[in-house]
């Protein structure tokens, strides 16, 4: 099985901070990779496939980065409406999700 | 427009069987993968399984393997997740998703707005 980690697991920070995020993979999935947005109550919203793809409609201040094993997910500068929990997905082998990435408010 | 909406929130008791469902519309059934994910309070994603509607093919996650059952019904364009008999750790938000392609291991694009399950005596 693929396992995905995350870092940070809580991430604090102001509207207008620049923001990343990090996914491992254990073995190298290529660039099947997928970024989700995730607030209470609501649906899971794709942001990013194949590693960097930004999936239409999603703002471009949203922006995915590397292949293998090791990919981010860069918020550029934060909005209110991102205070969220970021999911990273792998879909090389099936589908495993890392633990996720709470950003909430400084 | 594709759209996936849930069924209502569930209450059980233990050893109840359930059964949920995600209708699907705006879209060709048969020609997606859909897949169940499960968010237990507090805690993050998880895979299930997924399903075929063209053929009804599945797989499933082996941490769900024989604990719960997925199936559609083509006429009706709906997809189920069912128990047999619930544990009060099924207790969770369930959310059904569609696949970007006919890939089985493709990325899902499409959410459900999510089932919750309630399972106390």
């Amino acid at each position: 099985d693929i396992q995905m980690t995350q870092f940070p697991s809580t991430l604090s920070a102001s509207v207008g901070d620049r923001v990343t995020i990090t996914c491992r993979a254990s073995q190298s999935i290529n660039v099947w990779l997928a970024w989700y947005q995730h607030k209470p109550g609501k649906a899971p919203k794709l942001l990013i496939y194949r590693a960097s793809s930004l999936e239409s409609g999603v703002p471009s201040r949203f922006s995915g980065r590397g292949s293998g094993t090791e990919f981010t997910l860069t918020i550029s500068s934060l909005q209110p409406d991102d205070f969220a929990t970021y999911y990273c997905q792998q879909y090389n082998n099936f589908f495993t999700f890392g633990p996720g990435t709470k950003v909430d408010i400084k | 427009e594709v759209q996936l909406v849930q069924s209502g929130a569930e209450v059980k008791k233990p050893g109840e069987s359930l059964k949920i469902s995600c209708k699907a519309s705006g879209y060709s059934f048969t020609s997606y993968w859909i897949g169940w994910v499960r968010q237990m309070p507090g805690k993050g994603l998880e895979w299930m399984g997924i399903i075929y509607p063209g053929d009804s093919q599945t797989r499933y996650s082996p941490s769900f393997q024989g604990q719960v059952t997925i199936s559609v019904d083509k006429s009706i364009t709906t997809a189920y997740l069912q128990w047999s008999s619930l544990k009060a750790s099924d207790r969770a938000m369930y959310y059904c998703a569609r696949s970007r392609s006919y890939d089985e291991s493709d990325f899902w694009s499409h959410w459900g707005q999510g089932t919750l399950v309630t399972v106390s005596s």
